[in-house]
């Protein structure tokens, strides 16, 4: 049982790239998040889906997009990265009992 | 809008001394609590959580927390700490499940 996977681990892209961080689960969580952390601020949330062909806005949505085309695939995509998106972004998914949230390990992404 | 605050940035502590790690929250009804651990360039683990019932909730590694509604509180103990215990760790309520991450107390332990 692989639990959150992240794909890549770490990326540096240059301002104006885009690209997409994947994130798949494999134990039929309904409920996906994709947080960000950054040094002394905690973990926010930017997109978060409670199933499949359904996303909304968190409290950091702005520059980012995602999309839930079925249950295991959560991917947050960066269309015009910018230096305040470099962080260290974390995938999650929980059941529907909200008992735990599962993370991934995180990608870290620098935009320079 | 429910939060949670951890007072202490940065704590340190010395092998074999109890710690104790502060978290407040802010909700009207009883809220759901969780106590997480990052250990260095890690994801985050699940120490305990809390949802109704005792007070007093144990957890994995010799973790436990205790919930106050009178103080608005779930502080997160350990009677006895090893050098692994050196990590970050979020207290997180969970509103309808989206979850609310304090800012994180970052746990030094000295030799």
């Amino acid at each position: 049982n692989a639990g959150v996977t992240q794909t890549p681990k770490f990326r540096i892209l240059k301002i104006g790239q885009s690209m997409t961080l994947q994130c798949t689960q494999d134990m039929n969580h309904n409920y996906m998040y994709w947080y960000r952390q950054d040094p002394g601020m905690g973990l926010k949330l930017i997109y978060y889906s409670v199933g499949a062909g359904i996303t909304d806005k968190g409290e950091v949505p702005n520059g980012y997009n995602v999309s839930r085309s079925t249950t295991e695939d959560f991917p947050l995509r960066l269309e015009l990265a910018a230096p305040s998106q470099t962080s260290v972004y974390f995938c999650a998914s929980m059941d529907r009992g909200f008992t735990e949230a599962f993370f991934g390990q995180g990608t870290r992404l620098t935009v320079v | 809008a429910q939060s949670v605050t951890q007072p202490d940035i940065h704590i340190t502590v010395s092998e074999g001394a109890s710690l104790e790690l502060r978290c407040n929250y802010s909700y009207g009804a009883t809220p759901y609590l969780f106590w997480y651990v990052q250990s260095p360039g890690q994801g985050l683990q699940l120490l305990l959580k809390y949802f109704s019932g005792d007070t007093l909730v144990q957890g994995i590694k010799g973790f436990e927390a205790e919930f106050k509604r009178s103080q608005s509180s779930f502080n997160l103990r350990k009677p006895s700490v090893h050098w692994s215990d050196a990590a970050e760790y979020f207290c997180v309520t969970d509103s309808w499940g989206k979850f609310q991450f304090g800012a994180g107390t970052q746990v030094v332990v000295s030799p």
